[in-house]
């Protein structure tokens, strides 16, 4: 049964820093992992999808990687600012359907 | 533009109540699904609809229905409600066949048992 971590559960550092957030899976054959971003009391926006196949992808300060065969992505964040501060859900589908399994997601506070 | 809506947003009912959660999309998507999210806790998959074949989840509770009258829409319905039924509900859409796709998700209705 897959399982999705992440570590830590909170984050905070200060503007201007770069960061990382983990992201472990416990059955590497997925079809793709997602990083979401929820904002509280919000619903989830996605904000990357890597593929099976890929290694990373990228979208302005963000940039996410996929190691399938140690179980592990990473969210780098470049640059961090207020606006970043959120709650950050990765999410894999596994190959045997198109459902995803979440992990419980990493509060990140960016202080000013 | 809005592409995934969910009214309403904020929903306050008293202890076994029958309620009603409405969800509609404008991306023409196949899928629906419901999940149900609790403070701090990942979101929770309790039914999704392939076009209009109905997939409930093993440990979604009897309490929870669903119904989606057509492709544009999908009600969730809490028949009684209980105190541990409060939480954040979560409407999403995908394309079925593009298992590439992300889902695309709803702001959610936060509903409150009293």
């Amino acid at each position: 049964k897959q399982e999705v971590t992440q570590i830590p559960a909170a984050l905070s550092v200060p503007e201007g820093e770069n960061l990382v957030l983990n992201c472990s899976f416990t059955d590497s054959a997925i079809y793709n992992l997602q990083w979401f971003r929820q904002d509280p009391g919000k619903g989830l926006t996605s904000l990357l999808l890597i593929q099976s196949s890929q290694r990373e992808q990228t979208s302005g300060r963000l940039n996410a990687s996929l190691d399938k065969s140690s179980g592990r992505s990473t969210l780098y964040i470049a640059a961090s600012q207020p606006g970043d501060s959120a709650t950050y859900l990765c999410a894999v589908q596994g190959d045997s359907n198109y459902q995803l399994i979440w992990g419980a997601g990493t509060k990140l506070i960016i202080k000013p | 533009d809005a592409m995934v809506i969910q009214n309403p947003r904020y929903q306050v009912t008293q202890f076994g109540k029958p309620v009603t959660l409405s969800c509609s999309q404008t991306l023409n998507h196949n899928v629906m699904y419901w999940y149900q999210q609790k403070s701090s806790q990942a979101p929770k998959l309790l039914f999704h609809y392939y076009d209009k074949d109905f997939n409930n989840e093993a440990d979604t509770p009897d309490n929870f229905q669903s119904r989606r009258p057509n492709t544009s829409f999908c009600f969730l319905d809490i028949r009684s409600p209980g105190l541990g039924d409060a939480a954040m509900y979560l409407c999403a859409t995908s394309r079925a066949g593009q298992i590439t796709d992300t889902q695309y998700f709803g702001p959610g209705t936060r509903l409150t048992v009293l």
